[in-house]
């Protein structure tokens, strides 16, 4: 049973490029989050994508969008790249309904800015 | 606003010793609190998830408690291992805002063969 993968591992782009990173949901699950980790620091709560809509958003600008396919699957893009967007992104994906048994992450993006 | 804080920030121990993790939250409103270990520059492992009803979840040589009362969630570690080594995040998902976990910045655990 696959867990939560995102692709890539890794990434280095130029200050005012986009970027975009990939995620895939743990079989079964339907809701994915997404999560910024500045080094150092416990990871920040971006957004909430279930039935491919926003449910929920933290306190990043609107540089930062999203996308939720219908196969679970998500996106998170990036526009106007800052050096201080350079982090570890995490995606987490739940079940929205249902027994809840907490939420699975994958392995991370590492996004450097230069 | 929903605050979480672990005490202490890195903790080192010899091998076999049993030790405690700390995190508090501001609100006691919580949905759930979960912790998780991360090794350097992975992602996060889940390890034990608390739901509000519960006071306690075990798993193998772990052991989690939450006191919601008191803002307080411990994790216990038995019998410590060199491959405990990692650093321990604690999240609190509060109702009314299920899916938005509010993160410590996690205890940097050192386990000395």
């Amino acid at each position: 049973d696959a867990g939560v993968t995102q692709s890539p591992t890794h990434l280095i782009k130029t200050r005012g490029q986009q970027v975009t990173l990939r995620c895939s949901p743990k079989s079964g699950h339907d809701t994915v989050s997404w999560y910024q980790q500045a080094l150092g620091q416990g990871p920040q709560f971006i957004f909430q994508y279930y039935e491919e809509e926003e449910r929920q958003r933290g306190n990043f600008p609107d540089r930062f969008s999203g996308h939720q396919f219908p196969n679970y699957s998500s996106e998170l893009n990036v526009n106007a790249l800052l050096l201080g967007d350079s982090a570890l992104y995490l995606c987490a994906s739940s079940l929205m309904a249902g027994a809840f048994y907490g939420y699975t992450f994958g392995s991370g993006t590492r996004l450097t800015v230069v | 606003k929903q605050e979480v804080t672990q005490i202490p920030a890195a903790l080192s121990v010899p091998e076999g010793e049993n030790l405690v993790l700390n995190c508090s939250f501001t609100d006691s409103a919580i949905y759930n609190l979960q912790w998780f270990r991360q090794d350097p520059g992975k992602g996060l492992t889940s390890l034990l998830l608390i739901q509000s009803s519960q006071r306690e979840q075990t798993s193998g040589r772990l052991n989690a408690s939450l006191d919601k009362s008191s803002g307080r969630s411990t994790l216990y570690i038995a019998a410590s291992q060199p491959g405990d080594s990692a650093t321990y995040l604690c999240a609190a998902e509060g109702r009314g805002s299920q899916g938005n976990l509010i993160f410590g910045k996690g205890t940097k655990l050192s386990v000395k063969p």
